[in-house]
C-alpha cells in the first residue's frame, strides 16, 4: 500500500517571497511522484513530475521539487510567489510495482497557497 | 476544446434522487476514473477502468455505481443521492502504451454536487 501526507493545509505568504510545501510519501516498491495544481474553480493539471534520473525536478511556472529518497520526501519549491500561484497544491504517488495499487494514483490532502500583496 | 470533459458543471439535488454525471474524453485513453474532492481529504478514488470491459471499485465506492459505454465515455451514477455526496467531482484519464506510462492522469474541470 501507499500513501501521501502534506504536512501543512495552509501555506499564507507574501508576494515575493519563497515558499515550499512538504510533502512525505510511504510506500514498500519505488515509485514516480507528482505534484498537481488546481486553480479556483478548475481541475487539476500537472506542474511536475519524478520518475527517474536527477532528484531535482524542474516543472512548470518556476516551481521545482527534491526527491528524497532516504526522507521519502518530494517537497516543491519557488525561490519567489505571485499573487497567480494562489491555488490548492496535491502531491501524488504511483507505484511501479503491481498488486492493489496497480495503475492508480494516491493524493494526499493538499495544501491551499495563499499569497499575499 | 478541452479534452476531458464533464457535465453537468454545477448539480443541486434532493436527498433520495438518481443521479448521472458524464465524462467524455478526447485523448484516446484506456483508463478512465472518478474522484471525489473534500475540503482536507484530497482527493479520492470512486470507481476506475482500464478498458470498456473492465471496472473497479475504488477506496469509496459505497453509494455509487458507473457505466463504461465506450471508450471515451465514463458515467458516474448516485442511485439515491444524500447530503454526505455533496462534493466536488473529478473525471480522469490515463494511457499506460502513451506518454502517460507512469500514470500520469488528465482531469476533467470538475462537478460541483449539492445534494440538499
Amino acid at each position: 500500500a501507499q500513501s501521501v501526507t502534506q504536512l501543512d493545509s495552509q501555506v499564507p505568504v507574501f508576494e515575493e517571497a519563497p515558499v515550499e510545501l512538504r510533502c512525505n510519501y510511504s510506500s514498500s516498491v519505488s515509485v514516480y511522484l507528482f505534484w498537481y495544481v488546481q486553480y479556483p474553480n478548475q481541475g487539476l493539471q500537472l506542474l511536475l513530475k519524478y520518475l527517474s534520473g536527477s532528484t531535482l525536478v524542474k516543472g512548470i511556472n518556476g516551481f521545482e521539487a527534491e526527491f528524497n529518497k532516504s526522507q521519502t520526501s518530494f517537497h516543491l519549491r519557488k525561490p519567489s510567489v505571485h499573487i497567480s500561484d494562489t491555488a490548492e497544491y496535491f502531491c501524488a504517488v504511483t507505484s511501479l510495482a503491481g498488486g492493489t495499487s496497480y495503475g492508480k494514483l494516491t493524493f494526499g490532502q493538499g495544501t491551499i497557497l495563499t499569497v499575499h500583496p | 476544446d478541452a479534452d476531458v470533459t464533464q457535465t453537468p458543471r454545477n448539480r443541486i439535488t434532493k436527498t433520495g434522487k438518481r443521479i448521472m454525471l458524464e465524462c467524455s474524453q478526447t485523448k484516446g485513453h484506456d483508463r478512465m476514473y472518478w474522484y471525489r474532492q473534500d475540503p482536507g481529504l484530497g482527493l479520492r478514488l470512486i470507481y476506475y477502468s482500464f478498458d470498456v470491459k473492465d471496472i473497479n471499485k475504488g477506496e469509496i465506492s459505497d453509494g455509487y455505481s458507473v457505466s463504461r459505454q465506450a471508450q471515451a465515455k465514463f458515467s458516474l451514477s448516485l442511485e439515491s443521492a444524500i447530503p454526505n455526496q455533496t462534493a466536488l467531482y473529478f473525471c480522469a484519464t490515463s494511457d499506460p502504451a502513451g506518454t502517460s506510462f507512469h500514470n500520469e492522469q488528465f482531469f476533467g474541470p470538475g462537478t460541483r454536487l449539492t445534494v440538499l
